[in-house]
């Protein structure tokens, strides 16, 4: 069975200060894929990354990057210089590749609650 | 873009009471989802669909049933809502094993 473990509920950092979200998985399956999301106070999850677990190169979007390590089974996300805009809660989510289906469950973490302190 | 879109942000019902959550997409996706979100619980899947009239359980099916009698829309029934059905539902579409897109989410109580 696949598992994601995000084992901060809360952080509070303040503004411009840089925060890492951890994400920890557990699958069997051998070909998956790692997602992010967001969901800001108005309640809609917005996506932020999709990475295959072929690809292990970390990415960098602006302030947010990630670290893909497959030999921690972690896909832990980074903003760089936060902003209070940031504040949110990030789900971490894992799907089993392609079924014959072509569809695609997610299995979700916890979610963490991020609070930037102006 | 993407849109998904839900019938209602907020709901609330009564104990008993036959509730319909609607979900539509505007992408012709095939494959549409319905999520619970509790606290500390994350997203639990409760069913999904792969085509029109076919659906399979999720993680949390109980208490729920889904129809899907058109590509676009994806509905999630609950047919005698019970207090412990409070909770935000939020509706996912995809296509294929692309990323899912989520809409606005229905917050329900049930009373």
């Amino acid at each position: 069975a696949q598992k994601v473990t995000q084992a901060q509920t809360e952080i509070s950092v303040v503004e411009k200060e840089d925060v890492t979200l951890d994400c920890v998985y557990e699958t069997r399956d051998t070909t998956y894929y790692l997602f992010w999301y967001k969901q800001p106070p108005s309640g809609e999850l917005v996506f932020l990354i999709r990475r295959n677990s072929f690809d292990e190169q970390n990415e960098i979007s602006g302030r947010y990057s990630w670290n893909f390590q497959k030999s921690t089974s972690s896909f832990n996300f980074t903003i760089t210089a936060s902003q209070v805009v940031d504040s949110a809660v990030y789900f971490c989510a894992l799907s089993e590749a392609e079924t014959n289906f072509g569809n695609e469950k997610l299995t979700f973490g916890t979610g963490t609650r991020l609070t930037i302190i102006p | 873009d993407v849109k998904v879109t839900q019938s209602s942000r907020y709901l609330v019902k009564r104990t008993g009471e036959k509730v319909f959550l609607e979900c539509v997409q505007d992408m012709d996706h095939e494959n549409m989802f319905w999520y619970r979100q509790d606290p500390g619980l994350g997203l639990r899947l409760i069913y999904f669909s792969y085509d029109v009239k076919m659906k399979e359980k999720g993680d949390i099916p109980e208490g729920y049933s889904v129809s899907r009698e058109k590509k676009e829309r994806f509905s999630l029934i609950l047919e005698s809502a019970s207090t412990n059905q409070t909770s935000m539902y939020l509706c996912a579409s995809t296509f294929g094993s692309e990323t899912q897109y989520f809409g606005p989410g229905t917050r329900l109580l049930v009373l």
